[in-house]
């Protein structure tokens, strides 16, 4: 069993829906990353999180300690946001190394 | 601008042959990884490096090779060991603390 699990695995959406992807870990970690992959496959950043909640634009990252569970929001998505998102947990004394979900892989529809 | 580089983009081998993943960052990050994915599979760890003449095995190393002899560079090298070598391989840095990784768009190899 993966220790990052993530749903849905797949998603489709219309244009101007609220999104929630739900990531859930099995071990404790130190922080946990969002992180967002293009068809290219290139990767970009887009929070790390400890505890509580961070939003950048439409975007928005909550995590919950205790329930060993993250999720990340998009408003008022887009064509563009199309991409896969993947959660990835740090545990403690790892050498800053992360773990991976398997991603979600949103489509946005006009 | 800074950034991780990874070169190439594409890469075919044949059986039998080794062959090299480049990956230069400028973000003066002391840390450096390389994951490979495979469809419906999370990142996996091959080896990564916290210091310069310094790495370590990751998960599945087996049939890889590193070396950090620059800050700036870890090229990874492919052997004809590895079993199952076409993947996407990810190449990523990071300053340790609370900072994240910043990855490089990757390397597709194909064994041909």
């Amino acid at each position: 069993k993966n220790e990052v699990e993530q749903s849905p695995q797949n998603l489709t959406a219309q244009e101007g829906e609220f999104i929630t992807i739900n990531c859930s870990y099995s071990v404790g970690i130190s922080a946990l990353h969002w992180l967002q992959q293009h068809p290219g496959g290139g990767i970009v950043s887009l929070f790390m999180l400890s505890s509580g909640k961070k939003k950048h634009g439409r975007l928005i990252a909550t995590i919950n300690i205790q329930e060993k569970h993250s999720s990340l929001h998009i408003t008022a998505s887009h064509p563009r946001d199309s991409a896969v998102y993947i959660c990835a947990v740090r545990r403690p004394n790892t050498g800053n190394q992360f773990y991976f979900g398997t991603g979600t892989s949103l489509t946005v529809i006009p | 601008d800074g950034g991780i580089t990874q070169s190439p983009k594409y890469l075919f081998r044949k059986e039998g042959q080794n062959v090299t993943l480049s990956c230069e960052q400028n973000l003066n990050h002391d840390a450096m990884y390389w994951y490979r994915q495979d469809p419906g599979q999370g990142l996996r760890l091959i080896y990564y490096s916290q210091i310069v003449n310094d790495f370590q095995k990751g998960d599945i190393a087996e049939g890889y090779s590193v070396s950090r002899e620059k800050k700036e560079s870890f090229p990874l090298t492919v052997t004809s060991a590895q079993k199952n070598p076409t993947a996407f391989y990810l190449c990523a840095s990071s300053r340790g603390g609370f900072y994240g990784y910043t990855f490089g768009s990757g390397t597709r190899l194909t064994v041909v």
